[in-house]
């Protein structure tokens, strides 16, 4: 099945570290999100982006919907031990009956304070 | 509001044997999904549902049935669990508009041996 490529796999930095992490996928999509995920929990929306080219913020994640519309990426500024947990990206496509999302592998994030 | 709630958190089945996992949302969301998640993956999608008394498969629906016979609940039954079926499994809602955002359930973690 379709899946994105979200990249790095893992991450493990130091407090106080910005972080970056990107999703790529052959199909364009309307809306990209990303979603963390802490352990037993499921996934929380952190940021959405609908149109191509945007620029998102909120708080210290910032995230782009590539131009091309088949791409994006997260980056966390001067990250803290809460940080941890996986980070998802997900692709939106519309139409029809349904909103589906296409998830990416996730992006395991550590922070060693 | 208690959002998306599911049950049972942890399972342990037998093969062969089946189970019903349930799912109820109390934001009167038209939209509701299932999921699964194996280890080191992303999300990918069961079933999912427009509405009451209508579903439609998703990306990985062997195995799997469900019904939609209140906007409440979307419960997804196991006929005959096989170990391919040990996942996590996460229930979301949404409204049907395109920027609606997936709310996700805590997740059933399901081992079949």
């Amino acid at each position: 099945g379709q899946q994105l490529n979200q990249s790095p796999q893992s991450m493990f930095i130091q407090e106080g570290e910005d972080v970056s992490m990107n999703c790529t996928s052959s199909s364009i999509f309307n809306t990209w999100l990303w979603y963390k995920q802490d352990p037993g929990e499921g996934p929380v929306l952190l940021i959405a982006l609908y149109k191509a080219g945007e620029l998102t913020s909120n708080g210290r994640l910032t995230a782009q919907f590539g131009i091309t519309r088949k791409d994006s990426f997260l980056n966390i500024s001067a990250s803290i031990p809460s940080d941890v947990g996986i980070y998802f990206c997900a692709g939106q496509l519309y139409g029809g009956a349904t909103n589906k999302l296409i998830f990416g592998t996730g992006t395991l994030l550590a922070v060693q304070p | 509001n208690a959002g998306v709630t599911q049950t049972p958190k942890f399972r342990i089945l037998k093969i062969g044997q089946s189970m019903t996992l349930q799912c109820t949302q109390d934001m009167n969301h038209n939209y509701m999904y299932w999921y699964r998640q194996d280890p080191g993956m992303g999300l990918k999608l069961i079933y999912y549902s427009v509405g009451a008394g209508i579903t439609d498969k998703g990306e990985v629906p062997n195995g799997y049935n469900v019904s939609r016979s209140t906007t409440e609940d979307f419960p997804l039954r196991l006929e005959l669990a096989a170990p391919s079926q040990t996942s996590v499994y996460f229930c979301a809602s949404s409204g049907q508009r395109s920027t609606d955002t997936q709310y996700f359930g805590p997740g059933t973690r399901l081992t079949v041996l």
